[in-house]
This record gives structure tokens, C-alpha cells and sequence, in this order.
């Protein structure tokens, strides 16, 4: 079926510093979302963004946080500087919009801030 | 704000026996869709089962599942559970004006032989 990418698997870095978690959607998807799941509790939605803009955010979407997906590229969810709340599982997911908007997930990348 | 309780955290079972993975939501709208999800080791969650109609079971890979509203609850079932059923379930839920999914705790299923 179809299949989202995401680089890195694990990425480790120091607090303060930025960091920059790649998404590669199902290439007809217009539709994409950041979800973050912390150890041992539930995916938590962080926003969606369709046509170059963010649509909807929730309160875990810090002003720390932003997203783009440059010219078709990767769907990035960059966070700058990093906390070490910001530690987690970051799920990220695309839909055509079709089929009730069935969202197809990535793998994740677990992050980890020190 | 709408919320998705899953009340087992670990549910393990013998290879054979009748799967029933427990899913009650709270939300405002009168509409919502409600998913499963399920996610194998080391892989992504994949979707298995997704409704939005009121009381209309829907099927797949030998799972089903029934909205109800009258008791806001979207259980998963199987008849028959097989080893490659362990995996970690989890319900979601989307409003139907929005996009995004509200997540339940998930319910990790241990199927043993």
C-alpha cells in the first residue's frame, strides 16, 4: 500500500539546538499532519497544513515549532530551539483528502533532546 | 475537548480464542468518524477499520467493527485470533469538520499460542 517516509529514525541532540524531521508523503497527498507521542501515552495531534499553510494547530504546536514543505519536497517539521519536553516519537501523516481523509502514517522518528 | 478511552492497556489471549478490544469516545459533534489503527513492531500504524455510519458493521482482514452512538463506543472484534494479530490497536476519532485525529492509549494484543 502506500507508504510514508520518514529520515530520521532516531535522532539524538543537545538542548538548544534545531533540529529538522523529514517527511516523504504518498506522492499524490495534498493533505499532512505532525503527531507527537511522548513514552507511554497517546499520539497527540500538532497540525496539519495543506497548500503551503498550516490549517489547524494544537497548544503543542509551540511558536518553537514550524512546518513547510518546499516546491513538493519533504513535509519538514523543524523545532528551534529544542526543549527537553520535546522528546518523543514524531508521527507524520498524509491523506488525498478522499475516504473520510484516511491518513497514512510514517514509521516516526524518535527523537530525544538532552 | 473530544477524547478516545481505551480501557485495557495489555490484552493477551491464546491463539484461536475471540478478540474484543474496548473503544468509547467523547465528543460534541454529532458526526464523528471513527478509525482503528493498528501498528505492528517497528512498523508504521496502518489503518484497519473506519466508520462514520451509526449502527452499520464494517469489515476487514477479519476484524469488524460497530458505531454506536447511542453508547459512543466503536469496540474491535475478531472471532478467531491468530498469531500475527499481536500488535499494538489504537481507536481515533475525527470530528467531522476537521481533519485532525484524536487518539486513544492503544491496547497492546498478545495473541499466544
Amino acid at each position: 500500500g502506500p507508504k510514508v517516509l520518514q529520515i530520521p529514525s532516531h535522532q539524538i541532540i543537545d538542548m538548544g539546538q534545531m533540529v529538522t524531521l523529514n517527511c516523504d508523503p504518498v506522492s499524490n497527498h495534498l493533505y499532512f499532519y505532525w503527531y507527537k507521542q511522548i513514552l507511554g501515552q497517546q499520539m497527540e495531534f500538532l497540525v496539519n497544513f495543506y497548500n503551503g499553510k498550516v490549517m489547524e494547530k494544537s497548544k503543542l504546536f509551540k511558536d518553537q515549532f514550524s512546518v513547510e514543505r518546499p516546491d513538493g519536497s519533504y513535509f519538514t517539521l523543524k523545532i528551534q530551539p529544542t526543549a527537553l519536553e520535546d522528546s518523543a516519537v514524531y508521527f507524520c501523516a498524509s491523506s488525498s483528502g478522499l475516504g473520510g481523509f484516511e491518513q497514512y502514517f510514517g514509521p516516526g522518528t524518535r527523537l530525544t533532546v538532552l | 475537548g473530544d477524547s478516545v478511552t481505551q480501557t485495557e492497556g495489555l490484552v493477551t489471549l491464546t491463539e484461536g480464542l475471540p478478540v474484543m478490544l474496548n473503544c468509547t469516545y467523547q465528543t460534541i459533534y454529532s458526526n464523528p468518524f471513527l478509525f482503528w489503527y493498528v501498528q505492528h513492531l517497528n512498523e508504521s500504524p496502518r489503518l484497519l477499520l473506519k466508520s462514520f455510519t451509526d449502527n452499520k458493521r464494517t469489515e476487514h482482514q477479519g476484524f469488524h467493527a460497530t458505531l454506536h452512538k447511542s453508547s459512543s463506543s466503536f469496540h474491535l472484534q475478531k472471532s478467531s485470533a491468530q498469531l500475527s494479530d499481536s500488535a499494538l490497536y489504537y481507536c481515533a476519532l475525527r470530528e467531522s469538520s476537521g481533519q485532525k485525529l484524536v487518539f486513544g492509549q492503544g491496547t497492546i494484543l498478545k495473541v499466544y499460542l
